[in-house]
């Protein structure tokens, strides 16, 4: 089976804070993916990456940062932690190319104080 | 502009009985479509993937039926149980950038004993 993990459950950050989201992955995936999830808006693309050192932005990049230094593991940077980065942050992998079937971590539960 | 919208946005039935959820989309070119099962708090998991030549895909109780002709789509539940509560959320797929996806904004289903 696919394992995507994330390296927090629940993270609790003051304003103004370096965070770093980790996720890993062990399916040699290219693909990794990084979304916000927010009541009523659904699952947002914060950034994507389709290979190691490449990284595409999503649909809210803002305020968010990424690296992609070894194939199994992609990280999310918030250079300087925000109320309104408070949210559900979800990780996924899936493998190269279009529309193929993404499998997510467990999710991280940020709370910016 | 590229939509998934998902109906109803709740839905509360009693154990046992079957249900049916809806997803029409306007995504285009298309690739695929993906409805996935997303448990509170945790990730989403994949119930079932369906390519443009395929019209129904059943994964246990849930089937999952597309017509690309008029860009909808429906999972059903049969014989419903506890453990379905959940929000279903479908994702579809298109183009040739890995990262361009649409999510619906997802059905709430909640499953009374």
């Amino acid at each position: 089976d696919v394992k995507v993990t994330q390296s927090s459950r629940y993270l609790v950050k003051r304003t103004g804070e370096k965070v770093f989201l980790e996720c890993v992955q062990d399916m040699d995936h290219e693909n990794m993916f990084w979304y916000r999830q927010d009541p009523g808006l659904g699952l947002r693309l914060i950034y994507f990456s389709y290979d190691v050192k490449m990284k595409e932005k999503g649909d809210i990049p803002e305020g968010y940062s990424v690296s992609r230094e070894k194939k199994e593991r992609f990280s999310l940077i918030l250079e300087s932690a925000s109320t309104n980065q408070t949210s559900m942050y979800l990780c996924a992998s899936s493998p190269g190319g279009v529309g193929q079937n993404s499998f997510f971590g467990q999710g991280t539960r940020l709370t910016v104080v | 502009k590229n939509q998934v919208e998902q109906s109803p946005q709740s839905l509360i039935i009693l154990e046992g009985k079957n249900c049916t959820l809806q997803c029409n989309y306007t995504v285009s070119p298309f690739s695929n479509l993906r409805w996935y099962k997303q448990d509170t708090g945790r990730g989403p998991v994949s119930l079932t993937i369906m390519t443009f030549s395929e019209n129904t895909k059943s994964n246990g109780r849930y089937t999952a039926t597309l017509d690309a002709d008029t860009k909808q789509s429906s999972l059903h539940i049969t014989a419903s149980q506890l453990s379905d509560s959940a929000s279903y959320i479908c994702v579809v797929s298109g183009g040739t950038n890995a990262g361009k996806s649409t999510f619906g904004d997802g059905t709430t289903l909640t499953v009374k004993p």
